[in-house]
């Protein structure tokens, strides 16, 4: 079975630009979650979906945003990039957004703001 | 702010000894305890996760959870080079939906052979 998948691996951008992740949850998990792990910041929650909706999202500006599409898949979007975006992006995915299942990583996307 | 706090560390240990991983959480009305692991450049792998108070164990794993003073802890027994790695406890704070996990920073741990 296959498990969370990120694309790109790594992801070069400059100050300004829109960065584009994407996510594909393991098969039958309806729930993709994003977090970002910057340099001594640990992992910080961005974003939730859940059926296709956007069910919460962290404490990070507007211009973090995404969606989710019919197949569950997810697209991280950042605009105006700044240099401190740059951080390993993780996307997760568990069974319709219950707190008792496990919930699994991708591998993640490496975004370099420069 | 609900916080979770971990010992940066490193944490040495000998191989074969028992590593102790300690974490302490903000949230009193946190339900869920989880504890990952994660190789230097790689992604997150869940160990463990605990609801309820007392132990649970699986293989050389132990967490241990008491929310009485709101604190998890993570036992390695006979700890093998190949456990080198950071450690991080996270928690489903409440009022979270769901797996929106709020994550310590992490504890460094290495095992020296």
């Amino acid at each position: 079975e296959a498990g969370v998948t990120q694309s790109p691996t790594h992801l070069i951008k400059t100050r300004g630009q829109q960065a584009t992740l994407r996510c594909s949850p393991i098969s039958g998990h309806t729930s993709v979650y994003w977090y970002q792990q910057a340099l001594g910041l640990g992992l910080q929650f961005l974003l939730w979906y859940d059926e296709g909706e956007e069910r919460n999202r962290g404490n990070f500006p507007p211009r973090f945003s995404g969606r989710q599409f019919p197949n569950y898949s997810s697209e991280l979007n950042v605009n105006a990039l700044e240099l401190e975006d740059s951080a390993l992006y993780l996307c997760a995915s568990s069974l319709s957004g219950r707190g008792d299942t496990e919930a699994f990583f991708g591998q993640g996307t490496r975004l370099t703001v420069v | 702010q609900k916080e979770v706090e971990q010992n940066s560390g490193p944490l040495s240990v000998p191989e074969g000894a028992i590593a102790s991983l300690n974490c302490t959480y903000s949230d009193r009305g946190s339900q869920s305890f989880f504890w990952y692991r994660q190789y230097s450049g790689k992604s997150p792998e869940l160990i463990m996760f605990i609801y309820s108070n007392g132990d649970k164990e699986d293989g050389r794993f132990t967490a241990q959870l008491n929310k009485a003073s709101q604190y998890v802890s993570l036992l390695i027994r006979d700890s093998q080079p190949s456990d080198s790695a950071t450690y991080l406890c996270a928690v489903i704070p409440s009022g979270a939906g769901s797996y929106q996990l709020t994550f310590g920073k992490g504890t460094k741990l290495s095992v020296i052979p």
